[in-house]
C-alpha cells in the first residue's frame, strides 16, 4: 500500500528565505506524486507534479520539487519566500491500479514571517 | 477554467438528520471523490466513482453513502449525523484516462458543523 510522509506540520520562515516542505512516500509501485496548496477557506490546486521523466519537476508559483528514487522523497523547494506562500501543503501519491486515487500526506502548514 | 462547485460552504446539522452533500463538476470528468479534512490527519478517501452509477468505498466509508445518478453530479449522503462527522468536506475529480498521472481538481469545501 502506498503512504506518505510529510515531515513537520508546521514549517516557519522569513519572507525571502528558502522554503524547504519534505515530503517521503513508499509506494509498491513506480510512484506519481504530486504537490498542492490550500490557501485559507480555499480546496486544493496543484503546485506541480511527478510522473516520468525528468527528476525535476517546476510548477506554479516559483515551486519547484525534486523526485529522488534512492531516498524515496521529494521535497518542495522555492528559493526565496513570498507572504502570499502562507498555506497548507499536502504531497500525495497515486495508488496503484488506476482509477486516479491518490493517498495523501497529513500536511504541511507553511508560515511567512516578515 | 474547471469548475467544481460544491453545495454549501458551512452547514450546521442536529445528531441525527439526514444530510446531503452536492457536488457539481463542468468538465466532463468521469472520476469524481469525496474526502475529509481533519486537522492532523490530511485528506482521507470516503467515496469515489469512476461512472454514472457506480461507487467504490474508500478508506472510510463508515456513516456515509453517495450517489452519481448523472455524470456530472456526485453526492455525499450522511444518512444519521453524528458530532464526529463534524469535518471539512471536499470534493474532487478527475478524468479517467492516461492512468494515474491525472491531476484531480477540487471544490472549495463544505465545512459541516453537526451539534
Amino acid at each position: 500500500a502506498q503512504s506518505v510522509t510529510q515531515l513537520g506540520s508546521h514549517v516557519s520562515v522569513s519572507e525571502g528565505a528558502l522554503v524547504l516542505l519534505r515530503c517521503n512516500y513508499s509506494s509498491s509501485v513506480p510512484p506519481y506524486l504530486f504537490w498542492y496548496v490550500q490557501y485559507p477557506n480555499q480546496g486544493l490546486q496543484l503546485l506541480l507534479k511527478y510522473t516520468t521523466g525528468a527528476t525535476l519537476v517546476k510548477g506554479i508559483n516559483g515551486f519547484e520539487a525534486e523526485f529522488k528514487k534512492s531516498e524515496t522523497s521529494f521535497h518542495l523547494t522555492k528559493p526565496s519566500a513570498h507572504m502570499s506562500d502562507a498555506a497548507e501543503y499536502f504531497c500525495a501519491v497515486s495508488e496503484a491500479g488506476g482509477g486516479n486515487k491518490l493517498t495523501f500526506g497529513t500536511g504541511t502548514q507553511l508560515k511567512v514571517e516578515l | 477554467d474547471v469548475k467544481v462547485t460544491q453545495s454549501s460552504r458551512y452547514l450546521v446539522k442536529r445528531t441525527g438528520e439526514k444530510v446531503f452533500l452536492e457536488c457539481v463538476q463542468d468538465m466532463d470528468h468521469e472520476n469524481m471523490f469525496w474526502y475529509r479534512q481533519d486537522p492532523g490527519l490530511g485528506l482521507r478517501l470516503i467515496y469515489f466513482s469512476y461512472d454514472v452509477k457506480m461507487k467504490e468505498k474508500g478508506d472510510i466509508p463508515e456513516g456515509y453513502s453517495v450517489s452519481r445518478e448523472k455524470k456530472e453530479r456526485f453526492s455525499l449522503i450522511l444518512e444519521s449525523a453524528s458530532t464526529n462527522q463534524t469535518s471539512m468536506y471536499l470534493c474532487a475529480s478527475s478524468f479517467l484516462a492516461a492512468g494515474r498521472g491525472n491531476e484531480q481538481f477540487f471544490g472549495p469545501g463544505t465545512r459541516l458543523t453537526v451539534l
